[in-house]
């Protein structure tokens, strides 16, 4: 099993600063099958990123992707007050997926 | 619009069983995986299996294996995800996704709205 962790477990920032989010797998994730979710509450997930770095159709492209391996980021350039949110990231490589645990981004 | 349709939110007791559906509709249900994940009370995402409605397909995660059964109906282009004994761990909020280009390694850009299981004595 690829355990994912990711860091840091929330973040607390203002409109308009840059969001840097961290995900480390436990092992090396080929293709790079790695995707990004956010969720807000009561909603279900939605995808930002997949294939590490591959926005999804109408993303903004304030939301990026990068990284390889094992480690990989999200980053969200200039914070909008609608992305305050939980962010999951999901490996797709294995003969099952996991996700993280998440990071909260809040003011 | 592709979209994904659950079955609404259920109440139940400890040992009673439960099915919950998911509906696909505006795609070709048996062209694509569908994959179910729980989230329990405030906690995150958990991946517990996936089926592929062609041919039945199915692959689970350890953590869920033996413990729920996943199968389709293609004639309805419906997904089901059950249970035999409830416990009240079972708890949570349950999707079904699909992956965005069908495929079992892939990542899932439809979800349904989730559907709420409660169980409780």
């Amino acid at each position: 099993e690829i355990v994912l962790t990711q860091s840091p477990g929330s973040l607390s920032l203002s409109a308009g600063e840059r969001a840097t989010l961290s995900c480390r797998a436990s092992q090396s994730i080929s293709s790079n099958y790695l995707a990004w979710y956010q969720q807000k509450p009561g909603q279900a997930p939605r995808l930002l990123i997949y294939d590490a770095s591959r926005r999804a159709t109408g993303i903004p492209d304030r939301f990026s992707g990068s990284g390889s391996g094992t480690d990989f980021t999200l980053t969200i350039s200039r914070l909008e007050p609608e992305d305050f949110a939980v962010y999951y990231c999901h490996q797709y490589d294995n003969s099952f997926s996991t996700f993280g645990p998440g990071t909260k981004v809040d003011i | 619009e592709v979209q994904l349709v659950q079955s609404g939110a259920e109440v139940k007791k400890p040992g009673e069983s439960l099915k919950i559906s998911c509906k696909a509709s505006e795609y070709t249900f048996t062209t694509y995986w569908i994959a179910w994940v729980r989230q329990m009370p405030g906690k995150g995402l958990e991946w517990m299996a996936m089926i592929f409605p062609g041919n039945s397909e199915t692959r689970y995660s350890p953590s869920f294996q033996g413990q729920v059964t996943i199968s389709a109906d293609k004639s309805i282009s419906t997904a089901f995800l059950q249970w035999s004994s409830l416990k009240a761990s079972d708890t949570a909020m349950y999707y079904c996704a699909r992956p965005s280009h069908g495929y079992f390694s892939d990542a899932f850009d439809i979800w349904g709205q989730g559907t709420m299981v409660s169980v409780s004595s």
